[in-house]
């Protein structure tokens, strides 16, 4: 079955705790991208990768890393993470980047 | 912000009516894509409809775009409960690297 999985569904965790939300597409998809939803907001992107080894900043990037070492995992890491991290967050891959993209399950955040 | 803005922002119907929602945007476009979000759930692609087209369906949906005016509309007819949803215009603007997303529009489809 043609899927994005994020592990894990749901995180509580502290301030300044270290954290990776995976992310792994199994469509052969050369697009990938990040996004947090928050109320009022809508989703907005927060890093993309064109293909393996490139990736670049979406808009809001602050406070977070990624890293595309092959085609189908892309992380995502919060290296210090704060309270207004605390978001909903999905990733999301697709042929190309004005394409079709099929989103993962979403990761719940909360950061104490 | 190059940010789509949909129209209304909630909306509330009975089982068997028909649901408008519109979608404005900025500039050029490749294409514009609609998504529904069931409650903190990942995204579904609904329809893709690209710049040099100005209607599709796909079973009970109806997406139309009007590039004069920079906007599209999907229409949702004979809704059910179980289209009681958030809705998401996307639009892939000509030169940029990303959809963009709007900030959605919550339909809820009473029986």
């Amino acid at each position: 079955e043609a899927q994005v999985t994020q592990n894990p569904r749901y995180l509580i965790t502290v301030t300044g705790k270290k954290l990776t939300v995976t992310c792994s597409q199994n469509m052969n998809h050369e697009y990938m991208s990040w996004y947090r939803q928050d109320p009022g907001l809508g989703l907005r992107q927060i890093y993309y990768s064109m293909n393996v080894e490139v990736t670049d900043k979406g808009d809001v990037p602050e406070g977070y890393k990624v890293s595309r070492k092959e085609k189908r995992n892309f992380p995502l890491i919060l290296e210090s993470p704060s309270p207004n991290q605390t978001s909903l967050y999905f990733c999301a891959s697709s042929l190309n980047r004005a394409e079709t993209q099929y989103f993962g399950p979403g990761t719940r955040l909360l950061v104490l | 912000s190059q940010q789509g803005e949909e129209d209304p922002q909630a909306l509330s119907i009975q089982e068997g009516e028909n649901a408008t929602m519109n979608c404005s945007y900025k500039t050029s476009i490749n294409n514009l894509q609609w998504y529904r979000q069931n409650s903190g759930r990942g995204l579904v692609h609904l329809i893709l409809i690209r710049s040099n087209e100005r209607e599709k369906h796909s079973g009970r949906l109806r997406v139309t775009l009007d590039t004069s005016k920079k906007s599209s509309s999907l229409l949702i007819t004979a809704s059910r409960a179980a289209d009681t949803a958030s809705y998401f215009c996307a639009t892939s603007y000509t030169g940029f690297q990303k959809l963009v997303f709007g900030t959605g529009t919550r339909l809820l489809v009473s029986p």
